[in-house]
């Protein structure tokens, strides 16, 4: 079992529809979840960290996190192609909290 | 204000060579750390330091070597470069990766040829 586990995608969006990207961790005792966005040839950019359970809402982003399911997911209202990105979730690790622990991401297509 | 500083940005080696990347933060961050990138791998860490001082091994440090120059530096070396070290390589921060995540650099594309 893959310690973060992400689907790959593509996950293709109309423009201005609700976007849902999931992510499942295994590492019980991670504390802090983030989400990262990463354009093609460019480095990850932190748009959104959760840390307790429920929803955090910033602008257009939400995080939802839940620790007894060990899920987090990251919801994109009104997307816009300048959305279409990869997205990766990095929970801490519980073992060393100078760490993150990586997912693939899930590549995310906005069509105009 | 900066952030994190990578150079070069691209870079193209033959087999056998040698080279150091350069990183360094302006946000006076403790931590610090090396990363690659390859298609279907996603992000693994190469090396790391905690605070100024320290350093420590990661999922793939074979072939590299780190200093951590000062609070501000933390460079990475390839002593004799491999075409298996083609990759992306990222430097990052934090001040608290529990708190903050990390703070990445804009990337290195290295090739060996």
């Amino acid at each position: 079992q893959k310690e973060v586990e992400q689907n790959s995608g593509p996950l293709s969006v109309p423009e201005g529809a609700i976007a849902s990207l999931n992510c499942t961790y295994s590492d019980r005792g991670s504390q802090s979840f983030f989400w990262y966005r990463q354009y093609s040839g460019k480095s990850p950019e932190l748009i959104m960290s959760i840390y307790s359970n429920g929803d955090k809402e910033d602008g257009r982003f939400t995080a939802q996190l839940n620790k007894a399911s060990q899920y987090v997911s990251l919801l994109i209202r009104d997307s816009q192609p300048s959305d279409s990105a990869t997205y990766l979730c990095a929970p801490s690790n519980a073992g060393n909290n100078r760490k993150l622990i990586w997912g693939l991401g899930t590549s995310l297509a906005v069509n105009p | 204000n900066a952030g994190v500083t990578q150079t070069p940005k691209f870079q193209v080696l033959k087999t056998g060579q040698s080279m150091t990347l350069q990183c360094a933060q302006d946000m006076n961050h403790n931590s610090m750390y090396w990363y690659r990138q390859d298609p279907g791998m996603g992000l693994r860490l190469i090396y790391y330091s905690a605070s100024e001082g320290t350093t420590d091994k990661g999922e793939v440090p074979n072939g590299y070597n780190v200093s951590r120059l000062n609070k501000r530096e933390f460079s990475l070396r390839l002593e004799s470069a491999a075409p298996s070290q083609t990759s992306v390589y990222f430097c990052a921060s934090s001040w608290a990766v529990v708190n903050y995540g990390y703070t990445f650099g804009s990337g290195t594309r290295l090739t060996v040829v």
